[in-house]
């Protein structure tokens, strides 16, 4: 199985602050990697797939980047709406694998 | 739009079969490349794939479940269905279903979740 890393687990951060998450894999993926959002009490929405494509409807400030086995996921301006949890997770190979998840706090 | 419903027991006892259904209403289960599957989510913990399906019946399953999964699916009903068996409290969590759609770039086909049912608890307890 393909492991997952991301990092942080958790971070405090004010609107308006550019937010980076971390997603490494423990082998190659290409760029085979989707990033979800979840706000509590609800199912994970997709954010970013293939890297760095982002699915119509999702703000332009969110940012994917990476190959290989190194990841980032960018909000450029955190707004009130972005305090969520935050999953990548990779297509690469069966079985499918998620990392343990970053959730982003309010400062 | 496309919307996905889970439905099933919300509470199971240890030994048993864990039993879903995911209702799937907008638009017709066997349309396109698309794949259909479950996630689950421990209460406060991260997510696992448990597995997939395609409208024609080829499964691909998480190894740590497989040899207590079963998906299915029925084409007439626009469903399709988890049963695990021999549950344990370990297999309490939030179950989601889920469609998986393929994109073509030039790196390949991309596989990644844009529906997803509400999710449905499930306890597993005596």
């Amino acid at each position: 199985d393909i492991q997952m890393t991301q990092s942080p687990s958790s971070l405090s951060a004010s609107v308006g602050d550019r937010v980076t998450i971390t997603c490494r894999t423990s082998q190659s993926i290409s760029t085979f990697l989707n990033w979800y959002q979840q706000k509590p009490g609800k199912a994970p929405k997709v954010l970013i797939y293939a890297t760095s494509n982002l699915p119509s409807g999702v703000p332009s400030r969110f940012s994917g980047s990476g190959s290989g086995t190194h990841f980032t996921l960018t909000i450029s301006s955190l707004q009130p709406e972005d305090f969520a949890s935050y999953y990548c997770q990779q297509s690469y190979n069966t079985p499918l694998t998620f990392g343990q998840g970053t959730k982003v706090e309010i400062k | 739009q496309l919307l996905l419903q889970e439905s099933g027991p919300g509470l199971v006892k240890p030994s048993e079969t864990l039993s879903l259904t995911c209702t799937v209403s907008g638009d017709s289960i066997s349309t396109g490349s698309y794949f259909w599957g479950w996630i689950r989510q421990p209460p406060g913990k991260g997510l696992e794939w448990i597995g997939n399906i395609s409208y024609s019946g080829t499964t691909y399953y998480n190894p740590s479940l497989k040899s207590r999964v079963t998906i299915s699916v029925d084409t007439s009903k626009n469903q399709f269905s988890l049963d695990l068996i021999s549950v344990t409290a370990a297999d309490t969590a939030f179950y989601y279903c889920a469609r998986q759609s393929r994109t073509s770039l030039i790196t390949g086909h991309h596989y990644y979740f844009d529906y997803w049912g509400q999710g449905t608890l499930v306890t597993v307890s005596s």
